[in-house]
């Protein structure tokens, strides 16, 4: 079973800055089966970016993600406020799925 | 626009079965995995399990003795059920398509399902 862990547990950041989440497998993981999704409070989770670069429908190229292997990254240009949220990285692999624990990106 | 919808009971007693329906509205349930993904509150998620609309299933390890996954393509839903639950297994439990082989979208609003006496 392949383990994500995300860092940092808690991003905090003023609107304006750019923001660099990183995810990290515990084995490598193909670009394609990597996804990202920001989940606000009391709301389901929203899917950002699929295949580690590419950007879900309706999302803000503000948002990208980039990484191959055990490493990838999403990075949030200029923050906005309606960014501040928890951020999930997901994989897929041998047919079973598996999220990272979370940042939590918070106003600085 | 594909909606998906949770239903189910709110309270569950320790060591009863929970049950789920997940109602898919807008598209058809053929042709696609769909899945079922929980969030313990204040914590981060946690993938349940899956289907194929024409039955194939495939569970996450941890839960694999105690979760069947079910579809009623007639009805456009597939269902939950988690047996001999405890207070660990109070969540907010989600429904979701699988897209790509890979993804989570969408998802449906979730529902908060406690686990008490």
């Amino acid at each position: 079973e392949i383990v994500l862990t995300q860092s940092p547990g808690t991003l905090s950041l003023s609107p304006g800055e750019r923001a660099t989440l990183s995810c990290r497998a515990s084995q490598s993981v193909s670009s394609s089966y990597l996804a990202w999704y920001q989940q606000k409070p009391g709301q389901a989770p929203r899917l950002l970016i699929y295949g580690a670069s590419s950007r879900a429908t309706g999302i803000p190229d503000r948002f990208s993600g980039s990484g191959s292997g055990t490493d990838f990254t999403l990075t949030i240009s200029r923050l906005e406020p309606e960014d501040f949220a928890v951020y999930y990285c997901q994989q897929y692999g041998s047919s079973l799925y598996s999220f990272g624990q979370g940042t939590k990106l918070e106003i600085k | 626009q594909v909606q998906l919808q949770e239903s189910g009971p709110g309270l569950v007693k320790p060591s009863e079965t929970l049950s789920l329906t997940c109602t898919v509205s807008g598209g058809s349930i053929n042709n696609y995995y769909w899945s079922w993904i929980r969030q313990p509150p204040g914590k981060g998620l946690e993938w349940i399990g899956y289907m194929y609309y024409s039955g194939g299933t495939n569970y996450n390890p941890s839960l694999k003795s105690r979760v069947t996954i079910s579809v009623d393509t007639s009805k456009n839903q597939f269902s939950l059920k988690l047996s001999s639950v405890t207070a660990a297994d109070t969540a907010v439990y989600y429904c979701a398509r699988i897209t790509g082989t890979v993804w989570f979208d969408p998802w449906g609003q979730g529902t908060l399902v406690t686990v008490s006496s």
